[in-house]
């Protein structure tokens, strides 16, 4: 079974540059989470799909971050315009259910630099 | 993928040995706590769970214990191997379905 895969694996941009990353969940699972983890801090929660919807988005830093899951499969995290604080790596994670308790199943990451 | 942060708590253990990673987790109301392993340049990986209505659960070579009283968690890694290096996450559930993560601890293992 293919995991959680993401593109790019590493970006490097300049401040003010529009960056998008992108997310393919693990077939059939219809939630879908983007997480981030700035200068090897905690890893903190940006937003959850349920299939195209957008659950919770209370983690989005700003205006400057636009999530989509057109159709429910995958997913895109534009970042634009890009500023010095956003870099650190992006990470995806997909789950089947909303069971008592759900193991969310992470991929490796968008390594986003921000020059 | 990443390298893991610089700045991390770390704990050194000699091959063999047991680990022992603490985690206190901040809401008294969360209702499921996991552990993630997180190795250089790759995403984390889940090693085991724990709901709050359980003190203690066993996996392979790992044990995960509950203390809602103190809200403090920890994972024991038995016989402790080079491959168990990695950057340690706890991780609690309340509020739906998010799961606020710890900062994170760094195991490493001398041969």
């Amino acid at each position: 079974e293919a995991g959680v895969t993401q593109f790019p694996s590493h970006s490097v941009i300049e401040k003010g540059q529009t960056v998008t990353l992108r997310c393919d969940p693990i077939s059939g699972h219809d939630n879908l989470y983007w997480y981030r983890r700035v200068m090897g801090k905690e890893i903190k929660f940006l937003l959850h799909f349920v299939k195209e919807s957008k659950q919770d988005e209370s983690g989005m830093p700003n205006n400057r971050f636009l999530a989509e899951r057109t159709g429910g499969t995958y997913s895109t995290l534009k970042v634009q315009p890009a500023e010095l604080e956003d870099s650190g790596v992006y990470f995806c994670a997909s789950s089947q259910d909303l069971g008592g308790g759900e193991k969310l199943f992470f991929g490796s990451g968008t390594q986003l630099s921000v020059l | 993928g990443e390298s893991v942060g610089l700045h991390l708590p770390t704990l050194s253990v000699q091959e063999g040995d047991n680990s022992i990673i603490n985690c206190a987790y901040s809401n008294s109301a969360s209702d499921y706590f996991i552990w993630y392993k997180q190795e250089s340049g790759k995403g984390p990986q889940f090693i085991i769970d724990i709901r709050s209505n359980m003190d203690k659960r066993q996996g392979q070579r790992v044990t995960v214990l509950l203390n809602k009283t103190v809200k403090h968690l920890s994972l024991q890694i038995a016989a402790t191997q080079p491959g168990d290096s990695a950057v340690y996450f706890c991780a609690e559930k309340y509020a739906g379905n998010m799961l606020t993560f710890g900062g994170g601890t760094r195991l490493m293992v001398k041969p």
